[in-house]
């Protein structure tokens, strides 16, 4: 099966600026999440969704970032006005749910200057 | 907010030797899985092990966990210089929502 799409793969913005990732998870996987790794840590979840709906987007910064998964398909993570801490990379996954663990796309490599 | 917290934070070892690392977490869990993380890139699914179970193989691969101590262990056995790799446990916690540790960097010198 293809596996979780993400684009673009490497970006490079000024702070103030805005940018957006795109991710199109395995089809038929209902449970999309996007988190954030900043160099040296373990991935923190930012957005949780099931089909087209947030579950959990506790840790999710509002004033500056978005979510949204329209149609219940592919998502799209948008950060407005970018900071310089925001520079991490991202990592979006889907799950099928119940025992068979999460497939994380390659991520995207977001640097802040 | 992290969950686990990994020990060691990194480790060095010689090709042919095991490889443990430990994991404990804070709250209650459906699940406890494990992930590898090449440098640069996506994170690999390796093995879950369901909260009622005590202990789960995978070909080089062997996962314990105690919910009473609310701990894991990753065992790899005859480690390869591929195996280089950071590694990380997460924890399915209630709502399907996956939790990471901080992990642990494994490097396998050849």
């Amino acid at each position: 099966e293809a596996g979780v799409a993400q684009s673009p793969r490497y970006k490079i913005i000024e702070k103030r600026q805005s940018v957006a990732f795109w991710c199109n998870p395995i089809s038929g996987h209902a449970t999309l999440y996007w988190y954030q790794q900043i160099l040296g840590q373990g991935p923190k979840l930012l957005i949780q969704f099931q089909n087209n709906g947030v579950v959990d987007d506790s840790q999710l910064p509002k004033d500056r970032f978005s979510a949204e998964r329209l149609k219940g398909v592919d998502s799209t993570l948008k950060i407005q006005p970018a900071k310089l801490e925001d520079s991490a990379v991202y990592l979006c996954a889907s799950s099928y749910g119940g025992l068979y663990g999460y497939t994380f796309g390659s991520g995207t490599r977001l640097t802040v200057v | 907010s992290q969950q686990g917290e990994e020990d060691p934070q990194a480790l060095s070892i010689q090709e042919g030797e095991n490889a443990t690392m430990n994991c404990s977490y804070k709250t209650s869990i459906n699940n406890l899985q494990w992930y590898r993380q090449n440098s640069g890139r996506g994170l690999v699914h390796l093995i879950l092990i369901r909260s009622n179970e005590r202990e789960k193989h995978s070909g080089r691969l062997r996962v314990t966990l105690d919910t009473s101590k609310k701990s894991s262990s990753l065992l790899i056995t005859a480690s390869r210089a591929a195996d280089t790799a950071s590694y990380f446990c997460a924890t399915e916690q209630y709502g399907n929502k996956l939790v990471f540790g901080a992990g642990t960097i494994l490097r396998v010198k050849s």
